[in-house]
């Protein structure tokens, strides 16, 4: 089992342009997160898939950011246009479960992707 | 959404068992406690995690009190490895689903 990938690991781009993070879950799984990470505000979630269906997309910070599933297999995360506040390192995460159970949050996290924006 | 407090830092010499507690008095009846780990630079890792009875597994054990407001999780046998910022987490229910909400978690030292 290869894990949660996600690519590029690490992004450096300028202010204003596009950028899109990708990100292959763990086979099975039916749920995919993508959270945050900065030093200020630690891990925080931005959205939630279930079945390939955004579930809760209330932590996407503005409508710059959008997200997409479009298989059980595949999901991007785009900033558009990008700003320097959006320097941070980018979690896929995915899990087997259908959301409604507490018990079911075993996460499975990629590696990240560390985006610089400038 | 139940809150966590944990302390910001623990100390614990290699081989000695490293207990990190949790507190989390206002946690409601369904909600699982979670544990993750964060190594520097990597991703979260799940741990271990627990509703009411004890649970161990092959990377740690987790006591949850019988008030279940508070909680330990221990590693029997801490290594360098195991230096990390450790989370415990109550597990919200919001609108019909579960998600987990990260906080600042303890960083736990290991040393020689």
């Amino acid at each position: 089992d290869a894990g949660v990938i996600q690519s590029p690991r690490h992004e450096v781009t300028e202010m204003g342009q596009e950028v899109t993070l990708r990100c292959k879950p763990i086979s099975g799984h039916n749920s995919l997160f993508w959270y945050r990470q900065t030093m200020m505000r630690g891990l925080e979630l931005l959205i939630y898939f279930n079945n390939n269906v955004p579930i809760d997309d209330s932590g996407m910070p503005e409508d710059r950011f959008s997200a997409k599933m479009p298989n059980a297999s595949f999901s991007t995360l785009k900033i558009q246009p990008s700003e320097p506040r959006d320097s941070a390192v980018y979690f896929c995460a995915s899990s087997w479960g259908d959301g409604t159970y507490s018990g079911a949050n075993v996460l499975t996290f990629g590696a990240g992707s560390r985006l610089t924006v400038l | 959404d139940a809150k966590t407090t944990q302390p910001t830092s623990m100390d614990c010499a290699e081989g000695r068992a490293a207990n990190l507690p949790c507190n989390h008095s206002t946690i409601s009846g369904n909600e699982y406690v979670y544990w993750y780990r964060q190594i520097h630079s990597q991703g979260p890792q799940y741990i271990i995690h627990g509703l009411k009875n004890n649970e161990t597994n092959e990377m740690a054990s987790l006591i949850i009190t019988e008030d279940r407001k508070s909680s330990t999780l221990i590693l029997p046998h801490a290594t360098l490895r195991d230096t990390a910022v450790y989370y415990c987490i109550a597990a919200r229910m919001n609108s019909g689903y579960s998600t987990l909400t990260f906080g600042k978690g303890t960083m736990l030292l290991v040393s020689p």
